[in-house]
C-alpha cells in the first residue's frame, strides 16, 4: 500500500520568510496530492492540490511542486504570516486506490 | 454555512459506554468518509460511503465500530463498549464523485473529540 513521509516535523520561520515542506510517497500509481492545513481544534482545510499531469501549481502565496520520477512533492509558502502557523498535512492517492494516505504532519510556526 | 458539520464537537464518556457521532456532509456530495486522528498524527482512514452504500472499511475499524448512512445523506458512527484507546478526534469528510475515481477533493468537518475515561 501507499506510504507517505513528510519532513520536517516542525518548522519555525520568521514572518516574511519562505517555508518549504516536503513529502515523499511510495506508490508510483498515485496521481492526486492534496495539502491540508489544520489549526488547533479544527478539521483539516484544503489549501492546494496537484494532479500528476502538472508539475507545479500556484495560488497566491502558496505553491506545490511535483516530481513524479522521484516520487516527491513539496509545499512552498512565501511571505509567511503569523496566521500561517498551523499543522500542515500532505496526502496521496491513485485513481482507483484504496483511500487517502496522509503524512504525519509538519507543525509550522511563523514568528513575528 | 454549507460546509461539513459534525456533532457533538466534544464527547467525554466512561469506558464501556456506547457513543454515537453524527456527520452532515456538504449538500449533494455523494461520498462520505470517516477518519480517526490521534495527537500528533495525520488522519487515518476508517470507512467510506458512496451514497448509502458502505464500500470500504479499514482494518482499524474493529467490530465495536459501526457506521451508517441511511438515505445517502447524514452519517452516524457508533462505538460500542468504548475503550481508552478509542480516545481520538473523529473526522468526517465528504466529496463529489464525478468520474468514478478516488481522486475527488475531500472537505473535512471540524471533528468530534472523544475522551474515554
Amino acid at each position: 500500500g501507499e506510504n507517505v513521509e513528510q519532513h520536517p516535523s516542525t518548522l519555525s520561520v520568521q514572518e516574511g520568510d519562505s517555508a518549504v515542506i516536503k513529502c515523499t510517497y511510495s506508490d508510483s500509481a498515485s496521481n492526486y496530492f492534496p495539502w491540508y492545513k489544520q489549526e488547533l481544534g479544527k478539521g483539516p482545510q484544503l489549501i492546494i492540490d496537484i494532479r500528476s499531469n502538472v508539475g507545479e501549481k500556484k495560488d497566491q502565496r502558496i505553491a506545490v511542486t511535483l516530481n513524479k520520477t522521484a516520487k516527491h512533492f513539496s509545499l512552498h509558502i512565501t511571505e509567511t504570516q503569523p496566521e500561517d502557523s498551523a499543522v500542515y498535512f500532505c496526502a496521496a492517492i491513485s485513481n482507483y486506490g484504496q483511500n487517502f494516505v496522509f503524512g504525519p504532519g509538519t507543525r509550522l510556526s511563523v514568528l513575528p | 454555512d454549507t460546509g461539513v458539520s459534525q456533532n457533538p464537537r466534544h464527547k467525554i464518556t466512561k469506558r464501556g459506554q456506547n457513543v454515537t457521532f453524527r456527520c452532515d456532509p456538504i449538500s449533494e456530495h455523494n461520498r462520505l468518509y470517516w477518519y480517526r486522528q490521534t495527537l500528533g498524527q495525520g488522519p487515518e482512514f476508517l470507512t467510506y460511503f458512496q451514497n448509502e452504500a458502505q464500500l470500504e472499511k479499514s482494518r482499524l475499524l474493529s467490530d465495536r465500530f459501526s457506521a451508517e448512512r441511511p438515505k445517502g445523506s447524514f452519517s452516524t458512527l457508533e462505538i460500542q463498549r468504548t475503550e481508552q484507546g478509542d480516545s481520538a478526534m473523529y473526522l468526517c469528510a465528504s466529496s463529489l464523485d464525478k468520474s468514478g475515481s478516488r481522486t475527488d477533493t475531500q472537505y473535512f468537518g471540524p471533528g468530534t473529540r472523544l475522551t474515554v475515561l
